[in-house]
């Protein structure tokens, strides 16, 4: 099936630090989607991203969708506590079937010290 | 407020029993989803549904079972649990909007011992 390729896999940081993660396809897709997963909990949507070349914003984090639809990257400012948790990226495809199933990351763990 | 329900949200049970993890919601979505996450982070679908009486399994092969029978509840059902079936169960559901993300539950945490 379709994979994507999400790095890094952890990332220890200070607080207040700017942290970047990104997600990389040999497949095109229409939709990217970027999650964010607490400890014990399920993973909850940060921001969506559904044409190439967009760049949105959600309060400290900012996410694109690259320009060749193979790509996303989310950038996250100013690093607090809370941000600890685990990032997903994930990808659609309107076309068949596969409109239906989203394509996810392996995900990024990211550790804030305070 | 969620909107996804998952139940129990921890279980521990014995080998060899059956077990059903409860799932339902109240957006009134017709796709569902449920997903297997090991503490290695990794989401793996291993069941999902298209509407009522639609099941399908996913990329990762499971020994668990689902149904479908009514739009809001897609529950899935382990007969025999084994510890090698101990991890942390994902239920989602997404409307029909083109590009639409999942909403998830808060997760089942499965201990077969």
């Amino acid at each position: 099936g379709q994979q994507l390729n999400q790095s890094p896999q952890s990332m220890f940081i200070q607080e207040g630090e700017d942290v970047s993660m990104n997600c990389t396809s040999s497949s095109i897709f229409n939709t990217w989607l970027w999650y964010k997963q607490d400890p014990g909990e399920g993973p909850v949507l940060l921001i969506a991203l559904y044409k190439a070349g967009e760049l949105t914003s959600n309060g400290r984090l900012t996410a694109q969708f690259g320009i060749t639809r193979k790509d996303s990257f989310l950038n996250i400012s100013a690093s607090i506590p809370s941000d600890v948790g685990i990032y997903f990226c994930a990808g659609q495809r309107n076309s068949g079937g596969s409109n239906y199933k989203l394509t996810f990351g392996k995900g990024t763990l990211l550790t804030v010290n305070p | 407020e969620a909107d996804i329900y998952q139940t129990p949200r921890y279980l521990v049970i014995g080998t060899g029993k059956k077990i059903t993890l409860e799932c339902s919601q109240t957006m009134g979505h017709d796709k569902m989803y449920w997903y297997q996450q090991d503490p290695g982070m990794e989401l793996h679908l291993i069941h999902y549904s298209y509407g009522v009486n639609s099941t399908e399994k996913g990329d990762l092969s499971s020994e668990s079972t689902v149904s479908r029978i009514r739009t809001e509840h897609f529950p899935l059902t382990l007969e025999s649990a084994r510890p090698s079936h101990t991890s942390q169960y994902l239920c989602a559901s997404r409307g029909n909007r083109t590009g639409q993300g999942y909403t998830f539950g808060s997760g089942t945490r499965l201990t077969v011992v």
